[in-house]
């Protein structure tokens, strides 16, 4: 069974320092890992996503991922915060040989403080 | 066209009512899903369609009845729902296959049930 856990519920950062927020992940075999964002009343927009290769991930408005397969963790990262990034954020997981279906952590709730 | 298009944006209905949801992609994906999204949790997956074909159902009640009638469309009939099932509803598309392929989300249909 796959299985993504984001440990904290909310992750209160001011504008213009750096955001993290943290993912770890169980899976069997190498895992595909994915972060969505999800504005107040839209659908998740995909963010980025590691495969394979280099572990540091680059993706969509500055973010970036560092997979750690050590630590199991796939921690989301922005150099400095916007108040635009409050939003919930979701980590997810696929296992490699595994079919279209991903485990979804419980979401954190991001809020950028002026 | 990268949307997902999902209608209507808002439903209320009875728990006697019969009503459809709708998404359409044209993006030539070959993968659509049906999500439910409860307030501030992840999406937990309903069902996933390949090629027009139904491969995952996730044990979702027979209440829930989806249909893929082209590689562009996917509807979500509803019949007899309880109030229980007041949700977001999103609907997703990506690339076919196996390949770990991130997916797009509609903004979803917020469903009231009366």
């Amino acid at each position: 069974a796959q299985s993504v856990a984001q440990p904290e519920d909310q992750v209160n950062v001011a504008e213009g320092n750096p955001l993290t927020v943290k993912c770890t992940y169980s899976v069997s075999g190498n895992p595909y890992l994915f972060w969505y964002v999800q504005y107040p009343n839209r659908g998740l927009q995909f963010l980025l996503k590691y495969i394979t290769g280099d572990n540091l991930v680059k993706g969509s408005y500055g973010f970036e991922a560092e997979f750690n397969k050590s630590q199991t963790s796939f921690h989301l990262k922005k150099p400095s915060a916007l108040v635009s990034d409050s939003a919930l954020y979701f980590c997810a997981v696929r296992a490699f040989y595994g079919n279209n279906r991903l485990a979804f952590g419980k979401g954190n709730q991001v809020v950028v403080i002026p | 066209d990268t949307e997902v298009t999902q209608t209507p944006k808002h439903l209320v209905m009875g728990m006697t009512n019969k009503k459809s949801l709708k998404c359409e992609q044209h993006m030539g994906h070959r993968a659509m899903y049906w999500y439910k999204q409860k307030a501030k949790k992840p999406p937990e997956l309903m069902f996933v369609y390949s090629y027009e074909k139904l491969s995952i159902n996730e044990s979702v009640p027979s209440r829930f009845s989806p249909e893929c009638p082209n590689s562009s469309l996917l509807n979500l009939h509803l019949h007899a729902l309880q109030p229980e099932d007041s949700a977001l509803y999103l609907c997703a598309s990506s690339q076919g296959g196996t390949s770990p392929h991130e997916q797009f989300f509609g903004p979803g249909t917020r469903l009231t049930v009366l």
